[in-house]
């Protein structure tokens, strides 16, 4: 079954830990990216990966970071978490035809507190 | 900075109407727009994609529409079914904005009820 996945579901973490969201697709997709949605402000753009080695932000890429070192696989980093971080996050992916992103796939969301 | 609105916000219909979901944005230089619906507590699932240079897509009883010059693209849904009842998103993909057309800007949706 083609899908994007996501882990864990739920974290709750402190201030300062270190902790990795991963995200894996097995849709063999070029484009890969990260949103977070929060109440109010709807979802936005963290960063986003046009193909392995190749990433770039998206609107709110402070205190993020992403690495692509598979096509698969596109985590996402929060080397020191802060309250503010605390949201629901989604993955998600696409091919590329001709350039041009084509629909994409979510997956099921990383919902995230920061204490 | 390319802004996305959808109007209303929400949006209550008895079973059976057609209605008809709007979008705007205020850079016409996009690469596509794509509308997306979210169940609660769910992810996105797509539902039409419209690349730059493409007037409408067609899906079941859904038709989106693109007028670029305008900055607008509106969501048809035909003979409504409660089982539509979730929120709407339209996101944009920006020549402007974020370097590539890899960023995706989002509308803060419309939530549709559908009443039996």
């Amino acid at each position: 079954e083609a899908q994007v996945t996501q882990n864990p579901r739920y974290l709750i973490t402190v201030t300062g830990k270190k902790l990795t969201v991963t995200c894996s697709q097995n849709m063999n997709h070029e484009y890969m990216s990260w949103y977070r949605q929060d109440p109010g402000l709807g979802l936005r753009q963290i960063y986003y990966s046009m193909n392995v080695e190749v990433t770039d932000k998206g609107d709110v890429p402070e205190g993020y970071k992403v690495s692509r070192k598979e096509k698969r696989n596109f985590p996402l980093i929060l080397e020191s978490p802060s309250p503010n971080q605390t949201s629901l996050y989604f993955c998600a992916s696409s091919t590329l035809q001709q350039g041009l992103r084509e629909t994409q796939y979510f997956g099921p969301g990383t919902r995230l507190l920061v204490l | 900075k390319q802004e996305v609105t959808q109007i209303p916000a929400a949006l209550s219909v008895p079973e059976g109407e057609n209605l008809v979901l709007n979008c705007s944005f205020t850079d016409s230089a996009i690469y596509n727009l794509q509308w997306f619906r979210q169940d609660p507590g769910k992810g996105l699932t797509s539902l039409l994609l419209i690349q730059s240079s493409q007037r409408e897509q067609t899906s079941g009883r859904l038709n989106a529409s693109l007028d670029k010059s305008s900055g607008r693209s509106t969501l048809y849904i035909a003979a409504s079914q409660p089982g539509d009842s979730a929120t709407y998103l339209c996101a944009v993909s920006s020549v402007n904005y974020g370097g590539s057309q890899g960023n995706l800007i989002f509308g803060k949706g419309t939530k549709l009820s559908v009443k039996p």
